[in-house]
Formats: C-alpha cells, sequence, structure tokens
C-alpha cells in the first residue's frame, strides 16, 4: 500500500518569500509523484511529476521539487512567494508499475501568502 | 478548447434521488477515473477505466455505477442519494500510466 503525508495543512509566508510545502510518500515500489495545485472552485492543475529520470524536477510558474529516496520526500519550492500562489496544494503518489491505478493523495496544505 | 469537461458544474437535488453526472475527454486518453473531494477537500479515488473497461472499483456503494459509452466518455449514475454523498466529483484522464489530467469538478449537494 502506499500513501502521502503533507505536513502542515496551512503554510502561511509573506510575498517574495521562500515556500516550502513538505511531502513524505511511503511506497513498497519505486514511486510516480507529483504536485497539484487547486485554485478555489476549480480543478486539479500538475504543476510537476517525477519519474524516475532527475531527482530536481522542475514546473509551473517557478515551482520545482527535489525527490530524495532516502528521506522518502518530495517538497516543494518556490523561491519567491506571489499573491497569485495562494491556493491548495496536493502531493500524490501512484506506483510505477500501477498501471490504470488512481492516485493517492496526500490531505493537502493551503498557502496563504502575505502582502 | 476544454480538455477534460464535466456536466454539470453544480448539482443540488433532494435525498433519495437518482442523478448523471457527464464527464468527456477530448485528449485521446485511454483510461478514465473518478475521484471524490470531501468537505475537508481530501481526494480519493473511486473508479478508473481503461478503454471502457473497470479497473479499480474502490469501496464504493454500489449505488454508484460508472458507465464508459467509449473512450472519451466516463459517466457517474448515483442513486438513492444520502445526505453524505455531497461533495465535489472529479473527473480525470491520463494515457495509460501517464499523468492525470482533471476536469472542473461537479459539486453535489444532497438536500
Amino acid at each position: 500500500a502506499q500513501s502521502v503525508t503533507q505536513l502542515g495543512s496551512h503554510v502561511s509566508v509573506s510575498e517574495g518569500a521562500l515556500v516550502l510545502l513538505r511531502c513524505n510518500y511511503s511506497s513498497s515500489v519505486p514511486p510516480y509523484l507529483f504536485w497539484y495545485v487547486q485554485y478555489p472552485n476549480q480543478g486539479l492543475q500538475l504543476l510537476l511529476k517525477y519519474t524516475s529520470a532527475a531527482t530536481l524536477v522542475k514546473g509551473i510558474n517557478g515551482f520545482e521539487a527535489e525527490f530524495k529516496k532516502s528521506e522518502t520526500s518530495f517538497h516543494l519550492t518556490k523561491p519567491s512567494a506571489h499573491m497569485s500562489d495562494a491556493a491548495e496544494y496536493f502531493c500524490a503518489v501512484k506506483t510505477s508499475g500501477g498501471g490504470a491505478d488512481g492516485l493517492t493523495f496526500g490531505k493537502g496544505t493551503h498557502l496563504i501568502i502575505q502582502p | 478548447d476544454t480538455a477534460v469537461s464535466q456536466t454539470p458544474k453544480y448539482l443540488v437535488t433532494q435525498m433519495g434521488n437518482d442523478k448523471s453526472i457527464k464527464c468527456e475527454q477530448n485528449l485521446g486518453h485511454d483510461t478514465m477515473y473518478w475521484y471524490k473531494q470531501d468537505s475537508k477537500k481530501f481526494l480519493k479515488i473511486m473508479f478508473s477505466y481503461n478503454n471502457k473497461e473497470l479497473i479499480i472499483n474502490e469501496t464504493v456503494p454500489n449505488r454508484f455505477s460508472p458507465k464508459s459509452p467509449d473512450k472519451a466518455h466516463l459517466n457517474l449514475h448515483i442513486n438513492s442519494l444520502e445526505l453524505g454523498d455531497s461533495a465535489v466529483y472529479f473527473c480525470a484522464s491520463s494515457l495509460y500510466t501517464d499523468t492525470q489530467y482533471f476536469g472542473p469538478g461537479t459539486r453535489l449537494t444532497v438536500l
């Protein structure tokens, strides 16, 4: 079985500050890992994904994440927060051999940007 | 062009009614999914279909029945709606093991 833990249901940062959203996973086989963003009353938009290529993954809107197998982590970062980054962020995992398996999501982190 | 679309966007209905949510994707994907997002925003897979064949059926009440008339459509029919069915339902699609793309969601409210 696989699982995802997102530390911090709410994270607040000042505009221009570093954004760090934490994600730890549990998987018995090599995982595929994803970060999705959900703006209010909208669907989920893919930010970035790790599929066993480069461990540092760059995504859209200036976000990136680093896969660390030893720490079973896939934390999301952005050097400088913008007001438009305020949203709900979800980390998700899928086993690499999982075929049509669904994603297992973390509980989400609500990112608040202070002016 | 909307890649994954759902109708309706909002659905308000009474307990005991039967309702359907439609999903269509124009990405040429062969796998489609239904997820449920509860009031705490937790997302959980309900079903997945690959080439019109049911692959995953998580512990979902049998009042929920997915139907896939073709690879581009996956509809969700819900019988005898209950208060606990109130949630946002998301459709998604992928090319088998690749990235899943999500629709805008359908907010179901059962009164």
